[in-house]
């Protein structure tokens, strides 16, 4: 099983401040690696695809790089909803796998 | 526009079974695998099963194989999830999730709200 390690935990920032978020595989997902933000009491979204595409709808301030076992999402300004819970999942192999997420907090 | 209602979800006792279903619409169901994703109560996010397009390929969680069976219904724009053998380790609000790809190992582009499950005796 690929096990992937999000930091930090929590983020505590501002608004207008970057965000940047890890997610470390524990073996190459290659690029096959997503990020989804969940806020309180709502189903998860999806944010960026295979590493660096983002999403129908997503605004361009959320960004996604990385490959192999090394990943980011940056925000490049927080905006008062960006502050949430997102998670990474891998679709390299079976079983598919999520991170244990980061907290953006205010 | 996608919409993915889960329904079937409850309290049950340890042991017995539990049947979820998802109604899917805004998409040709038949172009995408579909999933089940659950979190425990303050918990993070755990895939539990995947089914491709046209149900040849099925995937479980080690937690869950032998226990819990996907399926899908083209007919009806379905996804079930049979739920045998519950344990308290499955309480969950269980989520129905869209494939953004038609093959089975994929990001999961679309979520319904979830469904309760609660095992307890």
């Amino acid at each position: 099983e690929i096990v992937l390690t999000q930091s930090p935990v929590t983020l505590s920032l501002s608004p207008g401040e970057r965000a940047t978020l890890s997610c470390r595989a524990s073996q190459s997902v290659y690029t096959y690696l997503a990020w989804y933000q969940q806020k309180p009491g709502q189903a998860p979204r999806l944010l960026i695809y295979d590493a660096s595409n983002r999403a129908t709808g997503i605004p361009a301030r959320f960004s996604g790089s990385g490959s192999g076992t090394d990943f980011t999402l940056t925000i490049s300004s927080l905006e008062s909803e960006d502050f949430a819970v997102y998670y990474c999942q891998q679709r390299r192999n079976w079983p598919l796998t999520f991170g244990g997420g980061t907290k953006v907090e205010i | 526009e996608v919409q993915l209602v889960e329904s079937g979800g409850g309290l049950v006792q340890p042991g017995r079974s539990l049947r979820l279903s998802c109604a899917a619409s805004g998409f040709t169901f038949d172009d995408y695998a579909m999933h089940w994703v659950r979190q425990a109560p303050g918990k993070g996010l755990e895939w539990v099963s995947g089914i491709s397009w046209d149900s040849a390929e099925k995937a479980y969680a080690d937690s869950v194989k032998g226990r819990f069976t996907i399926s899908r219904d083209s007919a009806t724009n379905s996804l079930h999830l049979q739920m045998n053998s519950l344990r308290p380790e499955d309480t969950a609000l269980y989520y129905c999730t869209k494939g953004r790809l038609v093959v089975v190992v994929t990001a999961f582009d679309h979520w319904g709200q979830g469904t309760p499950v609660t095992v307890s005796s």
